[in-house]
């Protein structure tokens, strides 16, 4: 299985609730980004994390790291129908031999207005 | 700034046919990359260039060739195309150079390829 993987698959929320993704993964990190997929368009860089941090926000994201746990999430409070994407987790594995991001295959969040 | 623009957008080719996958970037960006994204597999890299001058081979490179033309232009080329090279196929970059993974990639909108 992928070195990223994210939990769930797929999430439908109302408007205003507050959505989790979880990310696992393997291998020891270097950081971790998570990434926004509108349909039909490129991937948008979220928020990058790295090994030495636990937490960081922007706007209305939030995302933690456990490295005992090899595992991140990302918590969008509020959300707003706008926020209809798929979000993926991007790992840079210590051990990884080369030099390239693993990413996960997604969560679908769908936000119901 | 356009960012990362990728040529063309969509493409149907027959198997055995060739074509190469243009990107560009006007970030001033060391790095760029080479995706494939297939339903239920996540991105998955093709190749990438580290630097100018200099490319390397991701995860799944076999059937495509690729070119860093300059500081700004990364290719992509399928010699003779077959039908499990049916993707969308995405261009980044990064203002990392070399091996170094610490900046967000800034990504295309990506070419939806069909091979029939």
């Amino acid at each position: 299985s992928q070195q990223g993987e994210e939990d769930p698959q797929a999430l439908s929320i109302q408007e205003g609730e507050n959505a989790t993704m979880n990310c696992s993964y393997k291998t020891s990190i270097n950081n971790l980004q998570w990434y926004r997929q509108n349909s039909g368009r490129g991937l948008v860089h979220l928020i990058l994390i790295r090994s030495n941090e636990r937490e960081k926000h922007s706007g209305r994201l939030r995302v933690t790291l456990d490295t005992s746990k090899k595992s991140s999430s990302l918590l969008i409070t509020a959300s707003r129908a706008a926020d209809t994407a798929s979000y993926f987790c991007a790992t840079d594995a210590r051990e990884t031999s080369g030099s390239r991001l693993t990413f996960g295959e997604g969560t679908q969040l769908t936000v119901n207005p | 700034n356009a960012g990362v623009t990728q040529t063309p957008k969509f493409q149907v080719l027959k198997t055995g046919q060739s074509m190469t996958l243009q990107c560009a970037q006007d970030m001033n960006h060391n790095s760029m990359y080479w995706y494939r994204q297939d339903p239920g597999m996540g991105l998955r890299l093709i190749y990438y260039s580290a630097s100018e001058g200099t490319t390397d081979k991701g995860e799944v490179p076999n059937g495509y060739n690729v070119s860093r033309l300059n500081k700004r232009e990364f290719s992509l080329r399928l010699e003779s195309a077959a039908p499990s090279q049916t993707s969308v196929y995405f261009c980044a970059s990064s203002g990392a150079g070399g091996t170094r993974l610490d900046q967000p990639q800034h990504f295309g909108d990506g070419t939806r390829l069909s091979i029939l």
